[in-house]
């Protein structure tokens, strides 16, 4: 089975602007979360989404946004980019059954200039 | 609400020693446990999960046993090698709020 991916790998934005990440889960997989990574807070949740539902919200601003497609695609969107939002923003997906895993993808590295 | 405490490290060992990474966690109910690694420049990989008390989780010569008198998950490798540098994390995941909840990493590096 092919692995979440996610693309683009590398951005590089200018703050004010908004960007746009995707990723496909695995085959099967209904349940896509995303995560950000920085070297001060570690590993942060964002949002989760099941069957296009948002089922749970990390304490992030309302510029960070996200959506799900009825194939299970995600994309989420970040607006009026911040240098703070300069990050690795890692998706994962599961079947979304309450103990099953979550596998990530290698993760979008976003540079705000 | 639910946190993950690990040993932040970085941790440096020589090839073939032993191998200790300290997590502990605070949840509400029975969370599941998971261990995951990531190597430069990519996302992280699962290395081993717990999904009830006294369960152990093991791959690769790694282990780690789900201790809920302790609220403890420490992964432990009785030889490490050089490919096995890389930044582990201890999370949990709570089915009735959907995220896994991450400690800070520890960096090992193994020297050979």
């Amino acid at each position: 089975k092919a692995g979440v991916t996610q693309t683009p790998r590398y951005l590089i934005k200018t703050r004010g602007q908004q960007v746009t990440l995707s990723c496909s889960p695995i085959s099967g997989h209904r349940s896509v979360s995303w995560y950000q990574q920085t070297p001060g807070q570690g590993l942060q949740f964002l949002f989760e989404y099941f069957s296009e539902t948002q089922r749970n919200k990390g304490n992030f601003p309302g510029r960070f946004s996200g959506r799900q497609f009825s194939n299970s695609r995600s994309e989420m969107n970040v607006s009026t980019l911040e240098l703070g939002d300069s990050a690795l923003y890692l998706c994962a997906s599961s079947s979304g059954q309450a103990t099953e895993t979550q596998y990530f993808g290698p993760g979008t590295r976003l540079l705000v200039l | 609400g639910n946190s993950v405490t690990q040993m932040e490290g970085p941790v440096t060992l020589s090839e073939e020693a032993f191998l200790t990474i300290n997590c502990t966690y605070t949840a509400t109910g029975y969370p599941s446990l998971f261990w995951y690694v990531q190597y430069p420049g990519e996302g992280l990989q699962l290395l081993l999960k717990a999904t009830k008390a006294d369960d152990k989780g093991s791959n690769k010569g790694f282990e780690a046993t789900y201790r809920k008198e302790t609220t403890s998950f420490h992964l432990e490798k009785g030889s490490v090698q050089v490919s096995d540098s890389a930044v582990y994390f201890c999370a949990l995941y709570r089915g009735s709020n959907y995220k896994l909840t991450f400690g800070k990493g520890t960096l090992l590096t193994v020297n050979p």
